[in-house]
């Protein structure tokens, strides 16, 4: 069955560091792959979309990387700071599909 | 820009009682998404209106759930009768729709749902 894989631990690292989050699949082949960030008591917000013929995307401190090989997608915060600090889920969909499926999210906690 | 609005934020019943979810997806949009968030499963989708048209509703739990979209701007999710199980955060999410699966969703703040 498919499955989107991202790490259910909590992501914890210091003000100032790159923060790296990942995102694996097995039995998928999407053809987007989008990244949201969710804070506490709210909807998730899009952050950046990739397609499957793309290698990276980049977004002022934000970078995505879309391995179709490895199947998996890497979601970097460069500098990060505490109010980055919330959880971010990849989202895939299929070719010919409106419709996305949702990873689990990891939270990120960013500390000063 | 106003963006998905949804009602009411918080709605605490009682098992047995009627519930209905609204939803305002942003001006322009023509897809609109409920989804379902819990802690154990995480963000599911219960279903997917096009053009006011419920393309796939596969997700939906049971009869129980019902969910319309008599216009452009407006939908509704109904659960009849609730049961505590339903407990969970509903979002309502909408998308431009014009490229298939290159959209991104634009969601509203949700609806906490407790049922006692």
């Amino acid at each position: 069955s498919q499955k989107i894989e991202q790490n259910s631990e909590a992501l914890n690292i210091q003000e100032g560091k790159t923060a790296t989050l990942t995102c694996n699949y097995t039995n998928y082949s999407p053809a987007y792959l989008q990244w949201y960030r969710q804070d506490p008591g709210r909807g998730p917000v899009f952050l950046l979309l990739i397609r499957e013929n793309e290698k990276e995307k980049r977004k002022e401190r934000l970078k995505v990387t879309f391995d179709t090989t490895l199947k998996q997608s890497l979601f970097h915060i460069t500098a990060s700071q505490p109010a980055d600090s919330a959880t971010y889920l990849c989202a895939l969909t299929s070719g010919g599909s409106y419709i996305p499926t949702f990873g689990r999210g990891t939270s990120l906690i960013v500390h000063p | 820009d106003a963006g998905v609005i949804q009602s009411p934020r918080h709605e605490v019943t009682e098992m047995g009682q009627e519930v209905t979810l609204r939803c305002k997806p942003i001006s322009g949009h023509n897809s609109l998404f409920w989804y379902r968030q819990t802690m154990m499963r995480g963000l599911e989708l219960l279903i997917y209106f096009n053009n006011n048209v419920p393309i796939d509703d596969s997700g939906m739990p049971e009869d129980r759930f019902s969910a319309k979209m008599p216009n452009a701007s407006f939908s509704t999710l109904k659960i009849q009768p609730s049961e505590p199980r339903d407990s969970a955060v509903y979002f309502c999410a909408s998308s431009p729709g014009s490229e298939l699966g290159g959209q991104p969703q634009h969601f509203g703040d949700g609806t906490r749902l407790s049922i006692l």
